[in-house]
This record gives structure tokens, sequence and C-alpha cells, in this order.
């Protein structure tokens, strides 16, 4: 079973730019969680979503944005990148029916915003 | 409302000593607990879980970590450590109360093995 897909692996951007970043979950996962890491703030929660529906997000302003398609693909979008913005941004799902909490992450898409 | 607390935020240990990554949660539920690990530009990998049962519960590589209900602990222990398990560790909670679990991450703990 291929385990959770993100392309691309690595970007560069400058300021002012947006990028998309995609996530293809386990097959069977209907939920992805979407998550920034940086050195400094460590690991951060932006959004998840099941089913084409955001259920939960986190505080983050609204340049940060997701979606979920029909398939349990998942992108995510930042708007106007800022500096600040250069981070490892990781997805994860986790599997329908298995309520514990348990995820499954990708190897993550690592973003430079210069 | 649940929250993880990594008090160390760096353990440095020589190669083939003993380790201890502390993580203490708080939760008005009952809860699920892991432990995660990621190695340098990678996603995070389960390295093991507690759901019910047995408090000690044995992972990959060697760890294994003990549930105390009392102390609201789930620390982390490896009685060896190799230069391979230099990485980043997080502890991580969600509630046992059916429905919807929201996962909640502690900030991580760096083991620097030493040779």
């Amino acid at each position: 079973k291929a385990g959770v897909t993100q392309t691309p692996r690595y970007l560069i951007k400058t300021r002012g730019q947006q990028v998309t970043l995609s996530c293809s979950p386990i097959s069977g996962h209907r939920s992805v969680s979407w998550y920034q890491q940086t050195p400094g703030q460590g690991l951060q929660f932006l959004f998840e979503y099941f089913s084409e529906t955001q259920r939960n997000k986190g505080n983050f302003p609204g340049r940060f944005s997701g979606r979920q398609f029909s398939n349990s693909r998942s992108e995510m979008n930042v708007s106007t990148l800022e500096l600040g913005d250069s981070a490892l941004y990781l997805c994860a799902s986790r599997p329908t029916g298995l309520n514990t909490g348990e995820l499954f992450f990708g190897e993550g898409s690592r973003l430079t915003v210069l | 409302a649940q929250s993880v607390t990594q008090l160390d935020s760096q353990v440095p240990v020589f190669e083939e000593a003993p380790v201890e990554l502390r993580c203490n949660y708080s939760s008005s539920v009952s809860v699920y607990l892991f432990w995660y690990v990621q190695y340098p530009n990678q996603g995070l990998q389960l390295l093991l879980k507690y759901l019910s049962g047995s408090t000690l519960v044995k992972g990959i590589n060697g760890f294994e970590a003990e549930f105390n209900k009392s102390q609201t602990s789930f620390h982390l222990r490896k009685p060896s450590v190799h230069i391979s398990d230099t990485a980043e560790y997080f502890c991580a909670v969600s509630p046992d109360s059916g429905g919807y679990q929201k996962v909640t991450f502690g900030t991580g703990t760096k083991l620097q093995v030493i040779p």
C-alpha cells in the first residue's frame, strides 16, 4: 500500500507569490491534515479535511487555505507569501473507522521563500 | 481540551547509554498516546502507541514507553541508543471519547547521540 504522497518535495518562491501544495493520502483514508513545521514554532496544526469538508482549523491567517477533492486528495494554498512562511509543510492522513487519532505522515514539502 | 508537555527540547546522550524522553499530558477524558520520530528532512513516523491494555508499550527500533495514568505521563525509553537514533521525537495525545479525535502534539525533543 502506497504511503502519503506530497508534491513537490522542495520549492523556492519569492515574497508576494503564491504556492499550492498537494497531498495524496493512503488509499481508503478520507481524512487529511496539514501541519507547518518551523525551527522556531515547532509543529503547528493548519487544518483538517474529511470527505471534502474542513472539520478543524488552526490559528493561521486567511492567506492559508485548503481543500479536499472527492478522491480525498488535498491541496493547500498560501497566497502573498512572506519570508516567515518558509517551512516544512507536512500532510497526514488517518483511516476511516479507526478513531484513535493515529496519523500517517508524508515526507513533507519544504518551502523556501526568498 | 488537552495538552502535551515535553520538558526537554534537546537531550544529548552518549552512544550505547540509556535514554529517557519525558512526556506529560493533560486531559479531562481518557486518552490515546503516541510517540512519533522524525529523521532529518523527513515526515513523522509512528514509533509506538498506547490505546489500552498493558501500560508498557514496545515500539520499533528497541524503544518502549510506559503509560502512567496517575502521573499523566508517557515517557519514552531505550536501554542503549545508537547513532541512528539521532532524530526529533514527538509525543502526541488524542481523546478516547468516540467520534472525531483532535490530535495534540508536544513541542518535540531532539535526541543527539554522541559517538
